[in-house]
């Protein structure tokens, strides 16, 4: 099983201000099909980003993801108030599929 | 457009089964796995399980033993079954559409979500 650790476990951030998430991976992926998400309270989460950086339809471009192997990026630039959320990565790679235990970003 | 609609017992005591469906409208049932993932209250997300349409499944260790993903063709419908319940399976239960990804990026697994299911276990 692949684990997925995502850090900070909380970021405080100014609006307009950039984040940057990070999430590591225990084994390497072979194909970088790793996945970001946003979830606001309540909501299900919504795919920002597939196969570790193309954005999903509709996200707009301040999202953007990068890395490979096992070290991947979430950075949000110019933070607006609808982006203070929680966000988690997920490796689809292989089975068993694996969240990571998610970044809180918070209204500095 | 391609929608998925669940439902299922939202209120349990310990010991019983946790019974969920999910319903995909607009979709090719055939070619895509389909999934459930749930959320304890204030927790992270926690993947459960994929079936394929012809019922190939894969599951999380940790719930194999008790845990059913099963698959209505004839209806483009896919359940859960979680047996001997406890507080710990008091979740949000999401069912969502997924693909084997092992030899290509993929863009359309785990992009598409139900609303999601509160199940409770209590006495």
């Amino acid at each position: 099983e692949i684990v997925m650790t995502q850090s900070p476990a909380t970021l405080s951030v100014s609006p307009g201000g950039r984040a940057t998430l990070s999430c590591r991976a225990s084994q390497s992926l072979s194909i970088n099909n790793l996945a970001w998400y946003q979830q606001r309270p309540g909501q299900a989460p919504r795919l920002l980003i597939y196969g570790a950086s193309a954005r999903a339809p509709g996200i707009p471009g301040r999202f953007s993801g990068s890395g490979s192997g096992t070290d991947f990026t979430l950075t949000i630039g110019s933070l607006q108030s609808e982006d203070f959320a929680v966000y988690y990565c997920l490796q689809y790679n292989s089975w068993p599929r694996t969240f990571g235990q998610g970044t809180k970003v918070e209204i500095k | 457009q391609v929608q998925l609609q669940q439902w299922g017992t939202g209120l349990l005591k310990p010991s019983e089964t946790v019974s969920l469906t999910c319903a995909v409208y607009g979709a090719s049932f055939s070619q895509y796995y389909w999934t459930w993932i749930r959320q304890p209250p204030g927790k992270g997300l926690e993947w459960i399980g994929d079936t394929d349409f012809r019922g190939r499944t894969y599951y999380n260790p940790s719930l194999k033993s008790r845990l059913t993903i099963s698959v209505d063709t004839s209806k483009n419908q896919f359940s859960l079954r979680l047996t001997s319940a406890t507080a710990a399976d008091t979740a949000l239960y999401f069912c969502a559409r997924s693909k084997d990804c092992s030899s290509t990026i993929c863009s359309d697994a785990y992009d598409l979500w139900g609303q999601g299911t509160l199940v409770t276990v209590s006495s």
